[in-house]
């Protein structure tokens, strides 16, 4: 069982085209970080989020984490080809020293 | 931000054979480092966490006599697939944290195929 539930599993879209991926869980994290990874290649990480109810912006990427610190969004505006790839979210509960990553949502945006 | 490299990037084996994976940070020390398995189209599984200077503590299911894993350095992390079987064939992944940052930064990774 996956401690960290990604929706959707797979998003395929339009250049142009909005979209949100979700991140949910049962347990509280005290922190959640959001990584890209491409093929062949480790995860970089996009941002972490530590306060209940925060909202961080990153360009086109807007971050939220839940208020009870259960859950995450990432929203991309005005997706590009760029953004192509897997996008996972891990949840720390011991500082960084116990990550555990959610399954990932692969997303692919068309020209 | 902090960089960690992994060596080698790709590695094709017989089965049977041992192969060692390699995981450094290049400019910070990292007391804890961490090894991951990913299979084509799945998350990442972490298997193991490295401790400098201790035994490294293994994740449920993962056989600690088959992933030998030797964190002698401050900046040097090994991991060795003993007697690997095509199904040990993955891709492998170490990150580092790197305390300043308070972030664990990954590296490139490691494909590994077994034959």
């Amino acid at each position: 069982t996956q401690l960290l539930e990604q929706s959707p599993q797979f998003l395929s879209i339009q250049e142009g085209e909005n979209l949100t991926v979700y991140c949910n869980s049962s347990s509280v994290f005290s922190s959640l970080q959001w990584y890209r990874q491409e093929p062949g290649e480790g995860p970089v990480l996009l941002v972490t989020v530590v306060t209940g109810g925060e909202v961080k912006k990153l360009k086109r990427l807007t971050f939220q984490f839940g208020d009870a610190r259960k859950d995450s969004s990432l929203h991309i505006t005005a997706a590009q080809p760029g953004d192509t790839g897997l996008y996972l979210c891990a949840g720390g509960r011991h500082h960084n020293n116990d990550m555990r990553f959610g399954a990932g949502t692969r997303l692919t945006v068309k020209p | 931000g902090a960089v960690v490299s992994q060596h080698p990037s790709r590695v094709i084996c017989k089965s049977g054979t041992s192969v060692k994976i390699e995981c450094r940070s290049l400019d910070f020390q990292a007391t804890t480092m961490f090894w991951y398995r990913q299979f084509p189209k799945q998350s990442l599984m972490l298997m193991a966490t490295s401790n400098e200077g201790s035994k490294a503590t293994y994740e449920q299911g993962v056989e600690k006599d088959k992933f030998l894993i030797n964190h002698a350095s401050l900046t040097l992390s090994t991991l060795t697939v003993t007697s690997a079987h095509p199904e040990d064939s993955s891709f492998y992944i170490c990150s580092a944290i790197e305390y300043s940052y308070n972030e664990q930064f990954f590296g490139p990774g490691t494909r590994l195929t077994v034959l």
